[in-house]
């Protein structure tokens, strides 16, 4: 059973546009939410987190927001540049788990120039 | 270069081949991680090991094996893969921060 799910495989936008990445997870127990970009044939890079006792974090063009009681998450890129045309990971960790980090399956992200 | 260094990059061998996958880090972290990606499908976590000692493995079958002598060494032995066993395997490290920094991976390819 996936405790933390992507449910878009996929995502097109135009550059100059905003992204917006969805990922919803299940276990109530989950405290801290990070977002990994992937290129290929590179391992994923950290790109952005969020604690659960804050609904947004922003770091320039990437914001991302939580719905604790939607238990969902969302990150935000505007404007959008071809350059983050990547695989985007949503993870989340508990605290008791020793910050073990649990993945969702990724979405394609391109951005049409 | 993240400062986990995965060798090799690519890796093609045989079903009755003995293989090594290796991992490096000079980081100072004291987790390390073995996942999998295969194509469409989530991040697999395999083993993790915290100061050197083993504290997971995730219903792995025993044809793959970790090593990790020391906690900047990690090693993943294979023996008797399935073709169904090709896919992305990526080391990654954990200091005290909660996010972990991930090698390039060895691509895998059994045949």
């Amino acid at each position: 059973d996936q405790q933390v799910k992507q449910n878009s495989p996929s995502l097109s936008v135009q550059e100059g546009r905003i992204s917006i990445l969805n990922c919803d997870y299940t276990n109530s127990m989950f405290d801290y939410f990070l977002w990994y970009k992937k290129y290929p044939a590179e391992g994923p890079t950290f790109l952005i987190s969020i604690s659960s006792i804050k609904d947004k974090n922003e770091d320039g063009r990437f914001t991302v927001f939580l719905n604790k009681s939607a238990k969902h998450l969302s990150l935000h890129i505007v404007p959008s540049q071809p350059g983050d045309s990547a695989v985007y990971f949503c993870a989340a960790s508990a605290s008791g788990s020793a910050r073990q980090l649990t993945f969702g399956s990724g979405t394609q992200l391109t951005v049409l120039p | 270069e993240t400062g986990v260094t995965q060798t090799p990059r690519h890796l093609v061998m045989g079903m009755t081949n003995k293989k090594s996958l290796k991992c490096e880090q000079h980081l100072g972290h004291n987790a390390m991680y073995w996942y999998k990606q295969s194509a469409k499908k989530p991040l697999e976590l395999m083993f993790v090991y915290n100061f050197k000692e083993q504290t997971e493995n995730n219903s792995v079958p025993s044809r793959f094996s970790p090593e990790c002598p020391n906690s900047s060494h990690l090693f993943l032995h294979l023996h008797t893969l399935q073709p169904e066993d090709s896919a992305l395997y990526l080391c990654a490290s954990r200091g005290q921060a909660y996010g972990y920094t991930f090698g390039s991976g060895t691509r895998l390819t059994v045949v």
